[in-house]
């Protein structure tokens, strides 16, 4: 089954302490991102990949790093988290632009931070 | 700034009636608008239009996109209580780049 998987799906963490969340597709999709979602804001880009080794910013990328070892992994780190990065977060991936940029989604990480 | 916004934010309706959701953007490079269809927490890709006046249609769904005057439309036809949903609209700025609006929750009453 074509899928995007994120994990973990629920996390609770302290502020400061680094964090990683894992993001596996099994599509052979060149282009994967990660978006937070939070109320009155809609989706938002934090970083997104072309390709393996290729990656760059989204629109809210400060405080969080990303990598693309592997065509189908791209997790998203959080070195040292704080309160306001609290969020519902999507890794999502796609083929190429004519399919549909970001046609598959995870289905969400609920990150909160004390 | 790039934005992307869509009216109305929430919309309550009887099932069976047609409802109609609004995108309008500003971007300085359009490639595309998509619109996703999200229920309980991952969105699912409904639409994605790049030219103006060529109507989508999937079943019920369809959609079309005026580049002109920077909008979008959603038309549901003889809604159902499962269409019940947030529905956003974002616009492809190029390279995976996407900028989404703050959604429409559309709720449909039995």
């Amino acid at each position: 089954e074509a899928q995007v998987t994120q994990n973990p799906r629920y996390l609770i963490t302290v502020t400061g302490k680094k964090l990683t969340v894992t993001c596996s597709q099994n599509m052979n999709h060149e282009y994967m991102s990660w978006y937070r979602q939070d109320p009155g804001l809609g989706l938002r880009q934090i970083y997104y990949s072309m390709n393996v080794e290729v990656t760059d910013k989204g629109d809210v990328p400060e405080g969080y790093k990303v990598s693309r070892k592997e065509k189908r992994n791209f997790p998203l780190i959080l070195e040292s988290p704080s309160p306001n990065q609290t969020s519902l977060y999507f890794c999502a991936s796609s083929a190429s632009l004519r399919t549909g940029a970001n046609a598959f989604f995870g289905q969400g990480t609920r990150l909160t931070v004390v | 700034e790039d934005k992307v916004v869509q009216s109305p934010l929430s919309l309550v309706v009887h099932e069976g009636d047609t409802v109609t959701l609004n995108c309008s953007y500003e971007v300085t490079n359009f490639r595309s608008l998509l619109w996703y269809k999200q229920e309980k927490k991952a969105p699912t890709f409904l639409f994605m239009l790049t030219s103006s006046g060529i109507e989508k249609k999937s079943g019920r769904l369809s959609s079309i996109l005026d580049k002109k005057e920077l909008f979008s439309i959603l038309n549901i036809t003889a809604t159902q209580t499962g269409d019940s949903a947030v529905y956003l609209c974002a616009v492809n700025r190029g390279a995976q780049k996407l900028v989404f609006g703050q959604g429409t929750r559309l709720t449909i009453n039995p």
